[in-house]
């Protein structure tokens, strides 16, 4: 599975969207990029899920590059419950096991 | 849906005792994950069941620790003798095949003592 890199932190003013970028550079063919999110103490949350295509869904866009060596997850209106720690992972469509790395934080600030 | 339900939320025990953390996955679900959270190492996964059968348990620490899920809708993860440092925040995950995003329980906070 693809190797992932992400900034360590972001900040994002309330109401603004976010922009959590990440590098896949040897992702594969039929790799899919997935984003999941870990608000304090919690367990994570999947988000949204991607081959090749920009998909939306009501939490968030996930727009990948043509090349598919990056991808961005947007959230279009950041809140105050939005700040989390935020992974992107490169998973095979013969695979099923999500290996984490350290993500990115998010902190939304009023 | 009452979502992945993990048992129990905190436990405190003393080196040496027999941990057993438990996992009801969401019903339909024939994918399940152990996962362990530390600051140091971050999530880390376990072991994963298919269809109730352990397919990769690669991640399991050492000998201490043993997976087992009798059925589709229970699982459970021991500890036997606990150590120190196996003091983390314990996540169970289900999920259809496939990669269709898993969901994780509210996990279990262990300390050793």
């Amino acid at each position: 599975d693809a190797k992932t890199t992400q900034p360590p932190s972001m900040d994002c003013a309330e109401g603004r969207a976010a922009n959590l970028p990440c590098n896949h550079s040897t992702i594969s063919g039929n790799e899919y990029v997935y984003w999941y999110r870990q608000i304090h103490s919690q367990g994570p949350q999947y988000i949204i899920h991607g081959l090749k295509n920009n998909e939306t869904n009501e939490m968030a866009s996930l727009i990948i590059t043509e090349d598919r060596k990056s991808s961005t997850l947007i959230l279009p209106h950041a809140t105050l419950r939005d700040t989390a720690v935020y992974y992107c992972i490169g998973l095979r469509n013969t695979g099923n096991q999500f290996y984490f790395g350290t993500g990115t934080s998010l902190t939304v600030i009023p | 849906d009452a979502g992945v339900i993990q048992s129990p939320r905190h436990e405190v025990t003393e080196m040496g005792q027999e941990v057993t953390l438990r996992c009801k996955p969401i019903s339909g679900h024939n994918s399940l994950f152990w996962y362990r959270q530390t600051m140091m190492r971050g999530l880390e996964l376990l072991i994963y069941f298919n269809n109730n059968v352990p397919i990769d348990d690669s991640g399991m620490p050492e000998d201490r620790f043993s997976a087992k899920m009798p059925n589709a809708s229970f699982s459970t993860l021991k500890i036997q003798p606990s150590e120190p440092r196996d003091s983390a925040v314990y996540f169970c995950a289900s999920s259809l095949d496939r990669g269709s995003g898993y969901t994780f329980g509210s996990g279990t906070r262990l300390t050793v003592v």
